[in-house]
C-alpha cells in the first residue's frame, strides 16, 4: 500500500544551490500535505504544509508546490545549506471518516555538500 | 519551545514480555498519536486518541496494543506480549486540533525485541 511515494531515496546538492524533493500520491482524497525533516536520533520535525485549495506555500527558504491533476508535490529549498542535510518525509491526510492519520512516504535523504 | 518527550529512548525486551512506552505530549494539545517505523520502512500510523478514547486505529493496532492517558500529562502505549516483529522506532505525536493541524513528534523510543 504505497499511497504516498518518494521515488528518490537520496539526493545530493551543492551548498547554495536549489534542492528539489518530489512526492507522488495515489489517493485522490488526500487534501492536506506536510513535509517533515528528520535528523538521526530525532523525531520528524514539521517543516511546511499545504492544503489542496492552494498550489503553492512558501516559508523562508522552503516552498511547497502542489499539482493536484498530477497528484504530485515538491519541496524546494533555496538556497540549500549543509544544515539542511536530513531525511525529508512527505505526508498526507484524507478527510475520509474524519481521519487524522498521516500517511508517510519512505523519505528522501538530502545531503548538502559545502 | 514546547516539545513532545518520550521515554525511554531505547527499550530492550524479551519476546513475550510486556512493554510500556511513555510520552508527554505538548501541554495544550488535545490529540495524541502513536506511529512506528520499522528499520528501512515507512513511518506507519498506529492509533489516534482524543477525549480519552481511541478515535482511529490501524490494522497493525491489534489486541496486543493498548493506549492510555493515565493522568493529565502522560500518554502511554502498551504492548502486552511483544513479538520479534514489534522491533521498531515508536513515535508519539500530538496536535492542538484534529485534521489539518500540525502533528508534532517526539524523538522516539527504539524498541528491540530479542
Amino acid at each position: 500500500d504505497q499511497q504516498v511515494k518518494q521515488n528518490s531515496p537520496s539526493l545530493s546538492v551543492q551548498e547554495g544551490r536549489i534542492s528539489i524533493l518530489n512526492c507522488d500520491y495515489t489517493n485522490s482524497m488526500f487534501d492536506y500535505f506536510l513535509w517533515y525533516k528528520k535528523y538521526p536520533a530525532e523525531g520528524p520535525t514539521f517543516l511546511i504544509s499545504i492544503s489542496s485549495i492552494k498550489d503553492k506555500n512558501e516559508d523562508g527558504r522552503f516552498t511547497v508546490f502542489l499539482n493536484k491533476s498530477a497528484k504530485h508535490l515538491s519541496l524546494h529549498i533555496v538556497p540549500s545549506q549543509p544544515g539542511d542535510s536530513a531525511v525529508y518525509f512527505c505526508a498526507a491526510s484524507s478527510p475520509q471518516g474524519g481521519s487524522e492519520k498521516l500517511v508517510f512516504g519512505k523519505g528522501t535523504k538530502l545531503t548538502v555538500n559545502p | 519551545e514546547p516539545e513532545v518527550t518520550q521515554t525511554p529512548s531505547h527499550q530492550v525486551t524479551q519476546m513475550g514480555q510486556e512493554v510500556i512506552l511513555r510520552c508527554v505530549p505538548i501541554s495544550n494539545h488535545l490529540y495524541f498519536y502513536w506511529y512506528r517505523q520499522i528499520l528501512g520502512q515507512k513511518v506507519e500510523f498506529l492509533v489516534s486518541f482524543y477525549n480519552n478514547e481511541i478515535s482511529e486505529k490501524s490494522e497493525i493496532f491489534d489486541d496486543q496494543f493498548s493506549v492510555e492517558r493515565p493522568d493529565g500529562s502522560n500518554f502511554t502505549l502498551k504492548i502486552r506480549s511483544t513479538k520479534l516483529e514489534d522491533s521498531a522506532m515508536y513515535f508519539c505525536a500530538s496536535s492542538e486540533g484534529g485534521r489539518g493541524n500540525i502533528q508534532y513528534f517526539g524523538a522516539g523510543t527504539r524498541l528491540s525485541v530479542l
